[in-house]
C-alpha cells in the first residue's frame, strides 16, 4: 500500500500571500488530520476531516482552513501568510480517527519571507 | 500549554545501551501514543497504550503507563544508531475531546 503523500514538499511564499497544501491519504483511510510543527511551539493539531466533514479543530485562526474530497484527499489553505506560519506542515491519515494509530506523510516545509 | 511533556529533552548514548524517555501529562486520558520522527520528516507510530493498560511491548520497545502519576515511559533496549531520532508522546484526553496533544519530544542520539 502506498503511504501518505504530501505535495509540494517545499514551498517559499511571501507575507500576505496564500498557500494550498495537498495530502493524499492511505487508500481506505477516511480520516485526514493536519498538524503544524515549529521549533517554538512543537507539534500542534490543526484540524481533522472525516468523510468530507471537519470533525475536530485545534486552536488556530480562521486563516487556516481545509477541506476533504470524496476520495478522502485533503487540502489545507492558509490565507494572508505571516512570518510565523513558517513551519513543517504534516498530514496524517487513519482508519478511524485521530485517537487511533495515525500514518504521517513526509510533510510540506513552508517558508514565509 | 502542552499536555504531554517528554523528559529528558535530549539523550546521548552508545550503541547497545538502553534508552529511557518519559512523558508526563496533566489530565485524564483515553490513550497515549508514542511516535518517532527522523530529522524533520514525518512521524512514525510506535505504540498505542490505553488507559486501562499498564505495559505494552513491541520488539525492542517497552512502554509503561502509570495513570496515578499521569506518566508514561518508553524504553528502547539494545539501541542502534538507526534509533537516532526524536520521540514524541501524544495524549488523547478523556471526556470527549479527540484533539491529540503532543509533547516537545526527546531527541535521542545513539553513537555507533
Amino acid at each position: 500500500k502506498a503511504g501518505v503523500t504530501q505535495t509540494p514538499r517545499y514551498l517559499i511564499k511571501t507575507r500576505g500571500q496564500q498557500v494550498t497544501l495537498s495530502c493524499s491519504p492511505i487508500s481506505g483511510h477516511r480520516s485526514v488530520s493536519w498538524y503544524q510543527q515549529t521549533p517554538g511551539q512543537g507539534l500542534q493539531f490543526l484540524f481533522e476531516y472525516f468523510s468530507e466533514t471537519q470533525r475536530n479543530k485545534g486552536n488556530f485562526p480562521g486563516r487556516f482552513s481545509g477541506r476533504q474530497f470524496s476520495n478522502s484527499r485533503s487540502e489545507m489553505n492558509v490565507s494572508t501568510l505571516e512570518l510565523g506560519d513558517s513551519a513543517l506542515y504534516l498530514c496524517a491519515s487513519s482508519l478511524a480517527g485521530v485517537s487511533n494509530e495515525q500514518f504521517f506523510g513526509p510533510g510540506t516545509r513552508l517558508t514565509v519571507l | 500549554s502542552q499536555q504531554g511533556e517528554e523528559d529528558p529533552q535530549a539523550l546521548s548514548i552508545q550503541e547497545g545501551e538502553n534508552a529511557t524517555m518519559n512523558c508526563s501529562y496533566k489530565t485524564s486520558i483515553n490513550n497515549l501514543q508514542w511516535y518517532r520522527q527522523n530529522s524533520g520528516r514525518g512521524l512514525v507510530h510506535l505504540i498505542l497504550i490505553r488507559s486501562n493498560e499498564r505495559e505494552k511491548h513491541s520488539g525492542r520497545l517497552r512502554v509503561t503507563l502509570d495513570t496515578s502519576k499521569k506518566s508514561s515511559s518508553l524504553l528502547i533496549t539494545a539501541s542502534r544508531a538507526a534509533d537516532t531520532a526524536s520521540y514524541f508522546c501524544a495524549t488523547h484526553a478523556s471526556g470527549g475531546s479527540y484533539i491529540p496533544t503532543f509533547g516537545r519530544g526527546t531527541s535521542l542520539i545513539v553513537h555507533p
